[in-house]
């Protein structure tokens, strides 16, 4: 059970580049999130998934794109990379609930964007 | 909208002494709340949370943490900080039915001095 994995765990771009970050979890999850994480600013959520074929938008969400074809991989898209979009990325997932929860966040994916 | 408050930017603490860390939060109802711990590099590491009832909760690592519905304020506890315990510490607030989402403070960082 390898629980939430991400990859690349380092990636340099340059501006303008396009890239995606792979998530995927191995515990039927079918709750998903990236989050971003800045100095000074916590992390934020970007976008979520609810299940395969469902996604929203969350607090940060311009300048990335998902897709949730299915319910073990979350993919995160950056279309048109810019210098404000270097930060650190996690990807967590959760199982579907109405009451108490826990996210399981993934290492983290370290993106710099010259 | 729920928000999360921690106050304290940077806090240092010398070894063997007790620890608190703030956190206040913002949210029309019993929230859900957590407290991540992130060591440098690292991903995140839930220490504890809370869902309802007792409103002291034990984590790991020696951790406690207590709710105050009163004060909206869910603050972390450590009787004697050991070295290894230097690292970022988040709080956190979720919401019934939004497994997929919480809301992040901005973030404490601990020094503990030998």
């Amino acid at each position: 059970n390898a629980g939430v994995t991400q990859t690349p765990k380092f990636q340099v771009l340059k501006t303008g580049q396009s890239m995606t970050l792979q998530c995927a979890q191995d515990m039927n999850h079918e709750y998903m999130s990236w989050y971003r994480q800045d100095p000074g600013m916590g992390l934020r959520l970007i976008h979520y998934s609810v299940g395969a074929g469902i996604t929203d938008q969350g607090e940060v969400p311009n300048g990335y794109n998902v897709s949730r074809s299915t319910t073990e991989d979350f993919p995160l898209r950056l279309l048109s990379a810019a210098p404000s979009q270097t930060s650190v990325y996690f990807c967590a997932s959760s199982y579907r609930t109405s009451g108490p929860f826990e996210q399981y966040f993934g290492p983290g994916t370290r993106l710099t964007v010259t | 909208a729920q928000s999360v408050t921690q106050p304290d930017i940077h806090i240092t603490v010398s070894e063997g002494a007790s620890l608190e860390l703030r956190c206040n939060y913002s949210y029309g109802a019993t929230p859900y709340l957590f407290w991540y711990v992130q060591s440098p590099g690292q991903g995140l590491q839930l220490l504890l949370k809370y869902f309802s009832g007792d409103t002291l909760v034990q984590g790991i690592k020696g951790f406690e943490a207590e709710f105050k519905r009163s004060q909206s304020s869910f603050n972390l506890r450590k009787p004697s900080v050991h070295w290894s315990d230097a690292a970022e510490y988040f709080c956190a607030v979720g919401a019934p039915g939004t497994a997929s989402k919480l809301t992040f403070g901005t973030g404490t960082r601990l020094q503990v001095t030998l």
